[in-house]
């Protein structure tokens, strides 16, 4: 079993769409989540960092923890073309030393 | 967050040679991390590195394979050696602001071995 499980799509929405990106997990020493959006020949951008469980918004993203279920969100509102990216979710802490553990990465188009 | 300058952002090599990437950093960190980042995987580390004493690498890379070298606080190098086409990937820089917390990214180099 993978330590992150991500859905890798294609997803395709339309402009304005709210946009669920989720990743499960394995291990339940998992203390900091990530979510990074990569455009096309660029490096992981970090977009939002939550630590433990709960939710934290930024503008029109929204990130939420589940310890208990071992699962993670990323909602996006009011989808624009310009959100058309790879967005990785990542993991770390508890007992992984100061190693990180990604998904595999859900590549979303935004349709103007 | 770190401003992280990498290069080359892209290159093609033949086969049996070597390439070298580097790493700057704005600031002063004491660990840098290599990623190699495959179509339809995620991205794995490749080894990390101190400045004074030899990388960390991860299981499946060996130092004579992808040697390393961190000669201070802001800059590293990552050579892939005797290539072929197996290595053809993105590798990326990585440094976290804080251990376990908020790693930022160099924007890749793309490489091709033919």
């Amino acid at each position: 079993q993978k330590e992150v499980e991500q859905d890798p799509g294609p997803l395709s929405v339309p402009e304005g769409a709210i946009v669920s990106l989720n990743c499960t997990y394995s291990n339940s020493a998992f203390q900091y989540f990530m979510w990074y959006r990569q455009y096309s020949r660029k490096g992981p951008e970090l977009l939002m960092y939550t630590y433990s469980s709960g939710n934290k918004e930024d503008g029109r993203f929204t990130a939420q923890v589940d310890k208990s279920s071992k699962y993670i969100s990323l909602f996006i509102r009011d989808s624009q073309p310009s959100d058309s990216a790879t967005y990785l979710c990542a993991m770390s802490g508890g007992n992984t030393g100061n190693q990180f553990y990604f998904g595999t990465g859900t590549s979303l188009t935004v349709i103007p | 967050s770190a401003v992280i300058s990498q290069k080359p952002s892209r290159d093609i090599c033949q086969r049996g040679t070597s390439l070298t990437i580097q790493c700057q950093v704005d600031s002063q960190v004491t660990m840098m991390f290599w990623y190699r980042q495959q179509p339809g995987q995620s991205l794995t580390l490749i080894a990390t590195a101190n400045q004074g004493s030899e990388a960390t690498y991860e299981s499946g890379f060996v130092i004579d394979k992808f040697p390393i070298s961190r000669p201070n606080l802001t800059f590293s190098t990552l050579t892939v050696s005797n290539m072929s086409p197996e290595d053809s990937s993105i590798y990326l820089c990585s440094v976290e602001r804080q251990l376990n917390t908020e790693a930022f990214f160099g924007q890749g180099t793309r490489l091709t071995v033919v």
